[in-house]
């Protein structure tokens, strides 16, 4: 399989449940990230991993923690989430950052009840 | 902070029309990259082009074209002949040790 893929596509949680969003990519990009795209509103660019490690984490609350434990694979670990936390989370990667086009993931569509 | 500015938050024509999408960027860096993507109806964003600030030759793809102008910071994006599928949010964005994003225009080609 080619591309970045994201699991799930669909997610309906809980305020006080714990779930978690993968990101998987098979083309030997070295940088990682997280974006949050809500109704109305730019790309807001939560976390970056560059060769597993994060580099960026852009003031985002404590309840969502990324995990990078390899180059290809990236998590969104969720809990104790809000209503406003409801969007469309998109995982992405390149080759380097800065330089190179993304690929994006066809987003994980998140509703908190 | 460095913009990217998309002034234009909805667009629409009537299909065969061609529409030009405007993209203002600031940066301090004398290398930089920008790029557009595409976000259709489905939400997965789709890489279009890529150009560096070394290259300004426009670029032409199909129906595609993008004016890279440095003098104005711009980075136009022109459909030719637009089509219904080519109804999505359109992302303009700049990229150096960071990329930064523009609010995106919708485009909306009525047939």
């Amino acid at each position: 399989e080619t591309g970045v893929t994201q699991t799930p596509r669909h997610l309906v949680m809980g305020m006080t449940n714990k779930k978690s969003l993968k990101c998987e990519q098979h083309l030997g990009h070295n940088a990682m990230y997280w974006y949050k795209q809500s109704a109305k509103k730019p790309l807001e660019l939560m976390f970056v991993y560059n060769f597993k490690e994060q580099t960026e984490n852009n003031s985002v609350p404590s309840r969502f923690s990324p995990e990078c434990p390899n180059s290809s694979h990236l998590f969104l670990h969720l809990h104790t989430l809000q209503p406003e936390d409801s969007a469309l989370y998109l995982c992405a990667s390149s080759q380097e950052i800065g330089s190179y086009g993304y690929t994006f993931g066809s987003g994980t569509r998140l509703t908190v009840v | 902070a460095q913009k990217v500015t998309q002034a234009q938050t909805e667009i629409s024509v009537v299909e065969k029309e061609d529409v030009t999408l405007d993209c203002v960027y600031e940066t301090r860096d004398t290398t930089y990259y920008l790029f557009w993507y595409k976000q259709p109806p489905s939400g997965e964003l789709v890489f279009l082009i890529r150009r560096n600030s070394f290259d300004e030759q426009n670029e032409i793809s199909g129906r595609y074209s993008w004016n890279f102008q440095k003098s104005t910071s711009s980075f136009n994006f022109t459909i030719t002949a637009s089509q219904v599928v080519d109804s999505a949010v359109y992302f303009c964005e700049r990229g150096t040790y960071k990329y930064i994003f523009g609010t995106g225009t919708r485009l909306k080609v009525l047939a």
